[in-house]
């Protein structure tokens, strides 16, 4: 089935630091991708997504590009900030016939930089 | 606010009793999906519906059910709980499969 794999936590950066999490994933088709980020205490939110083959999404400084050829969808941030601590999903969801498809989550990474 | 809500926020109940969790999504999603996420386990998927009906199903308990109505809220009752049951449940709502939106999820904690 469906699958997510994301790189272990946690990650400690310095402020200003360059930023990559990995994230690989399995499906059949050609599904959706996501980053979800979830600050403590907080629930999930959308961070930034993709949906077909080469696209680049982006939001706050973070970016991943959604490449078939290798399955993967990497995030990167130039240069991060106290304030991006939080814990990241990867996740992928397929369309589904007729209705909306479940979103399938990698572990999470937990992020946390220092000042 | 994302725009789903999920109540209540937090709910603390006794080992072998009942509680029931509620999700209104956004407005015009006809997807609700319920996930746990407990501290060593990420984010489990539990269940889907779609327009009042079940439309998937993941790792959910048989001691877990859920029910969506005709106004499109739904409802997760969690049954006999035990101490593992503690964990956020999250509600999700989606019109299509490329947007999600989460509610802020509810903590419950069985002692």
């Amino acid at each position: 089935g469906d699958s997510v794999t994301q790189m272990e936590g946690p990650v400690t950066l310095s402020e200003e630091a360059f930023l990559t999490i990995n994230c690989t994933y399995t499906a059949t088709g050609y599904p959706s991708l996501f980053w979800y980020v979830q600050y403590p205490g907080e629930g999930l939110q959308l961070l930034l997504k993709a949906t077909k083959a080469d696209d680049k999404g982006s939001n706050k400084g973070f970016e991943a590009t959604y490449r078939k050829e290798t399955t993967s969808f990497h995030l990167e941030k130039g240069s991060v900030q106290v304030s991006d601590s939080a814990v990241y999903f990867c996740a992928l969801a397929s369309p589904g016939y007729s209705s909306a498809s479940k979103i399938i989550f990698g572990s999470g990474t937990r992020l946390s930089i220092r000042p | 606010d994302s725009g789903v809500t999920q109540t209540p926020k937090h709910l603390i109940t006794a080992t072998g009793q009942r509680v029931t969790l509620r999700c209104s999504p956004r407005s015009g999603d006809l997807s609700v999906y319920w996930y746990q996420q407990s501290l060593d386990q990420g984010l489990q998927f539990l269940i889907q519906y779609y327009n009042g009906e079940e439309r998937a199903k993941g790792n959910i308990l048989e001691r877990f059910s859920a029910q969506q109505f005709p106004d499109l809220h739904s409802e997760l009752n969690l049954s006999s709980l035990e101490l593992g049951d503690s964990a956020l449940y999250f509600c999700a709502s989606s019109l299509r499969w490329d947007g999600y939106t989460f509610g802020s999820g509810t903590r419950l904690t069985v002692v």
